[in-house]
């Protein structure tokens, strides 16, 4: 089983749509939690952290679930710019002082006229 | 701008060559990690360093390797190339929490 599991896609959404990506982790002692947006051919970008509280970023809103494992991010009146792959993070942390990122497949996301 | 700094950003090698990535960290991040990414995969971690020392390896082989400097930029070496290490490295530079990745290095092997 991969240590965090996202649906593909491509999901294909007119602009205006509202759309949910869904994103399970399987380590439980995993410490803090992103969403990460890669253009084509480009790095990826920090979009927003992810808290047990929820989290509201303008359009965007990402939620967690630690008891199921699981993260989410929802984008409301999507814009063609939203076009790109949405990467879900998570931060496992090692018995050093630092830790690293193990990132998910990726969700691409296409937003069409 | 993340303020990291990858060269070269474009690369083709033959298959058994060796090659050296280069990465130039944020300021004030004493840690940088490095991260494969496959075509239509996500990234993969490789290796991250602290402090000039390993601190963390993924399953990578020993053929991957690396070195971080005083200033806190870091190499990451991979000899004896093969086809399947086709891939866009990247390279990150973090705090406690948050990861600023550079552009990348997109290696071809021939």
């Amino acid at each position: 089983r991969k240590e965090v599991e996202q649906d593909p896609g491509p999901f294909n959404v007119p602009e205006g749509a509202t759309v949910a990506f869904n994103c399970t982790y399987s380590n439980s002692a995993s410490q803090s939690f992103f969403w990460y947006r890669q253009d084509c051919r480009k790095e990826p970008k920090l979009l927003m952290s992810v808290y047990s509280s929820g989290n509201e970023d303008g359009r965007f809103t990402a939620q967690l679930n630690r008891a199921s494992q699981y993260i989410s991010l929802l984008i409301r009146d999507s814009k063609l710019s939203d076009s790109a792959t949405y990467l879900c993070v998570v931060n496992m942390k090692d018995t050093g002082t630092a830790s690293k990122l193990t990132f998910g497949t990726g969700t691409r996301l296409q937003v069409t006229l | 701008e993340t303020g990291v700094t990858q060269s070269p950003t474009h690369l083709i090698k033959t298959r058994g060559q060796q090659v050296t990535l280069r990465c130039s960290s944020q300021s004030g991040h004493n840690t940088v990690s490095w991260y494969q990414q496959a075509l239509g995969q996500g990234p993969q971690f490789i290796f991250q360093y602290y402090r000039e020392e390993e601190n963390g390896r993924g399953n990578f082989p020993p053929r991957f390797s690396g070195l971080q400097f005083p200033n806190y930029s870091s190499e990451l070496n991979v000899n004896a190339l093969e086809l399947d290490d086709s891939a866009l490295y990247l390279c990150a530079s973090s705090s406690d929490r948050q990861a600023f990745f550079g552009q990348g290095t997109r290696l071809t092997v021939v």
